[in-house]
């Protein structure tokens, strides 16, 4: 079946320092990905997205690039921000239009001053 | 514009009480997905509509259902509730363009069932 797998966490960083968040993935057919982020008390919000191998989602200083030959979209920033501290969740999402994302189980992001 | 709004925000109910959540989508949006999110599980789909009618179902009991209006609002129910169902509910909603869908997500009704 389709699943998602991502690090445990949680993760807790200093500022400025290199994050990377790892996500796999087992799909069936042709699958879109997503990264989510969820603020505390907040919804979920798109971080970035990716339709097609090696496309390369970015957005607010986060990237990930859909690697086929691996089956990952792993989240990494260069320098993260105490803004940053949230959930993220990997997710993909077969059939393209469809509205039934599977999410991996969440890292939490803690990051100090 | 509006985003996705949900309504109760909180509730709480006792167990084999019924319970009714209301989700109002983005204007032009005609789909409306819903998923659970707990501790345990984390985010689990539950079903999507697409202009009234449902068109995926995840894995939970009859106990859960949902409908969507000619405006494209959307309701889910879930009866009988049990202790477990005490959740973050989470709707979305999205123009369902094929191979660029992008979910918007409301801040969830969160509910505890005693």
């Amino acid at each position: 079946g389709n699943s998602v797998t991502q690090m445990e966490g949680p993760v807790t960083l200093s500022e400025e320092a290199f994050l990377t968040i790892n996500c796999t993935y087992t799909a069936t057919g042709y699958p879109s990905l997503f990264w989510y982020v969820q603020y505390p008390g907040e919804g979920l919000q798109l971080l970035l997205k990716a339709t097609k191998a090696d496309d390369k989602g970015s957005n607010k200083g986060f990237e990930a690039t859909y690697r086929k030959e691996t089956t990952s979209f792993h989240l990494e920033k260069g320098s993260v921000q105490v803004s940053d501290s949230a959930v993220y969740f990997c997710a993909l999402t077969i059939g393209g239009s469809q509205g039934n994302l599977i999410f991996g189980k969440g890292t939490k992001l803690s990051v100090k001053p | 514009k509006a985003g996705v709004t949900q309504t109760p925000r909180y509730l709480i109910k006792t167990r084999g009480q019924q319970v009714t959540l209301s989700c109002s989508p983005i204007s032009g949006h005609r789909s409306v997905s819903w998923y659970q999110q707990t501790p345990g599980q984390g985010l689990q789909f539950l079903f999507e509509y697409f202009s009234e009618t449902q068109r995926n179902k995840g894995n939970f009991p009859g106990r859960f259902s949902g409908r969507q209006f000619s405006n494209s609002r959307s309701e889910m129910n879930v009866s009988t509730l049990e202790l477990g169902d005490s959740a973050l509910y989470l709707c979305a909603s999205s123009l369902a363009e094929a191979y660029s869908n992008v979910l918007t997500f409301g801040a969830g009704s969160r509910l505890t069932v005693l």
